[in-house]
């Protein structure tokens, strides 16, 4: 699986946007981009994934770049609830493969009041 | 996510005590997962089962084995606990089905080894 580079940490007002990178400049043809978030020692939750387009729903936005080497999630209208580690995740949609998901360091936001 | 969930939540236990983590399901799912998460780092896969008959090692399943019992059940067992194993557990789910093809997590285990 392609590995991925997340900043360690950032900050977010709330009520604004917070934009989280993502780079992956390895991955390959047929890697998807997913994102978990883990809210404090809970399990992770799934927010979004996507291949090449850019891709929307209920949680957030996926914008990936033309040449898929990098992307970001995009939390519309952060709330204090969404204070968590973000993890970035590249791999292949491969049924007989598996989902197995590999987790790197992860973003830890902090939305503040 | 209640449709998944983990018993024990907290277990402490001696060196050299064999013990299972236990894990349903009420998804339907037919895969099932095990990570490990030590303190500050992201989760690591040690078991998965793509259903009854069929199960995998991740890539630290050392020390570690599984039973899938039935499709919704899939336990862990570390036959014979290290201080080292002391982690937060967390098992997970998956529909091969589906095209969203996500994961499904438990509440996690905090097993502490003494």
């Amino acid at each position: 699986d392609a590995k991925t580079t997340q900043p360690p940490s950032m900050d977010c007002a709330e009520g604004r946007a917070a934009n989280l990178p993502c780079n992956h400049s390895t991955i390959s043809g047929n890697e998807y981009v997913y994102w978990y978030r883990q809210i404090h020692s809970q399990g992770p939750q799934y927010i979004i994934h996507g291949l090449k387009n850019n891709e929307t729903n209920e949680m957030a936005s996926l914008i990936i770049t033309e040449d898929r080497k990098s992307s970001t999630l995009i939390l519309p209208h952060a709330t204090l609830r969404d204070t968590a580690v973000y993890y970035c995740i590249v791999r292949p949609f491969d049924k007989a493969a598996g989902n197995k998901l590999t987790f790197g360091g992860g973003t830890r936001v902090l939305v503040k009041p | 996510d209640a449709d998944v969930t983990q018993t024990p939540r907290n277990r402490i236990t001696k060196t050299g005590k064999r013990i299972m983590l236990e894990c349903s399901q009420t998804k339907g799912h037919d895969r099932m997962y095990w990570y490990r998460q030590d303190p500050g780092l992201g989760l690591r896969l040690i078991y998965y089962s793509f259903d009854v008959k069929d199960i995998n090692k991740g890539e630290i399943s050392d020390g570690y084995s599984v039973s899938r019992q039935a499709q919704a059940k899939f336990s862990l067992s570390l036959e014979s606990a290290i201080p080292n194993q002391t982690a937060l557990y967390f098992c997970a789910t998956s529909d091969s089905g589906t095209g969203r093809d996500e994961q499904y997590f438990g509440p996690g285990t905090r097993l502490t080894v003494t």
